[in-house]
């Protein structure tokens, strides 16, 4: 059980590329978030799903950055033309609901690195 | 806008010591609920416990001890006898019901803790 799983848990990339990053979230978790953490800035938010709707995307630091859900459950963050700027932990997260405010469930994150 | 400070970067204490760790937050909303979580060195954010606005009641769970008090939006977490185990990075988190429906989580810096044996 299941847990926030996170996949690739590492991923090298060069300058340029795109990359994808996948989180699964708890079965029945209807609130989904992306958070990066890096040296420089911390956790920061990133996107908020509630079901397969992004009504926040507020932390998306450039429209390179893109996320969808299906289905309710697997969310995906795209990086387009990575950034050696990009290279930070991403962290995923789920909740239950989100009309109140519920723990969230951390996943252990991908590790990016653009070279 | 919501803000958290955690004003000690790192802490390091010996075994059994017990140890304070400071969270001050900021937020105009009377409804905000507060976080501990705790990072390892393996990295996965692990999940201590949630306060909602309304209850300002201290909590205690084991050796780890929490003190809310809305007078001075503080949110203190204290490890009594502290172990090596408890060596991590410790996050203060707020969440507030402004935040446009989203429930995001805006955290403080971090506070590392050392506990040397």
């Amino acid at each position: 059980g299941a847990g926030v799983s996170q996949s690739p848990s590492n991923k090298v990339t060069e300058k340029g590329k795109d990359v994808e990053l996948r989180c699964d979230p708890i079965s029945g978790h209807t609130a989904l978030y992306w958070y990066r953490q890096s040296l420089g800035q911390g956790l920061e938010f990133l996107i908020y799903f509630q079901g397969n709707s992004a009504p926040d995307k507020s932390g998306l630091p450039s429209d390179r950055f893109s996320a969808e859900r299906t289905g309710g459950s697997v969310s995906t963050l795209t990086i387009q033309r990575t950034q050696q700027e990009d290279s930070a932990v991403y962290l995923c997260a789920s909740s239950r609901w989100a009309e109140s405010t519920d723990t969230q469930y951390f996943g252990p994150g991908t590790r990016l690195t653009v070279l | 806008a919501q803000k958290v400070t955690q004003a000690q970067t790192e802490i390091s204490v010996v075994e059994k010591e017990d140890v304070t760790l400071d969270c001050v937050y900021e937020t105009r909303d009377t409804t905000y609920y507060l976080f501990w979580y705790k990072q390892p060195p393996s990295g996965e954010l692990v999940f201590l416990i949630r306060r909602n606005s309304f209850d300002e009641q201290n909590e205690i769970s084991g050796r780890y001890s929490w003190n809310f008090q809305k007078s001075t939006s503080s949110f203190n977490f204290t490890i009594t006898a502290s172990q090596v185990v408890d060596s991590a990075v410790y996050f203060c988190a707020l969440s507030a019901a402004s935040q446009g429906g989203s429930e995001k989580l805006v955290f403080g810096k971090g506070t590392k803790l050392t506990v040397n044996p």
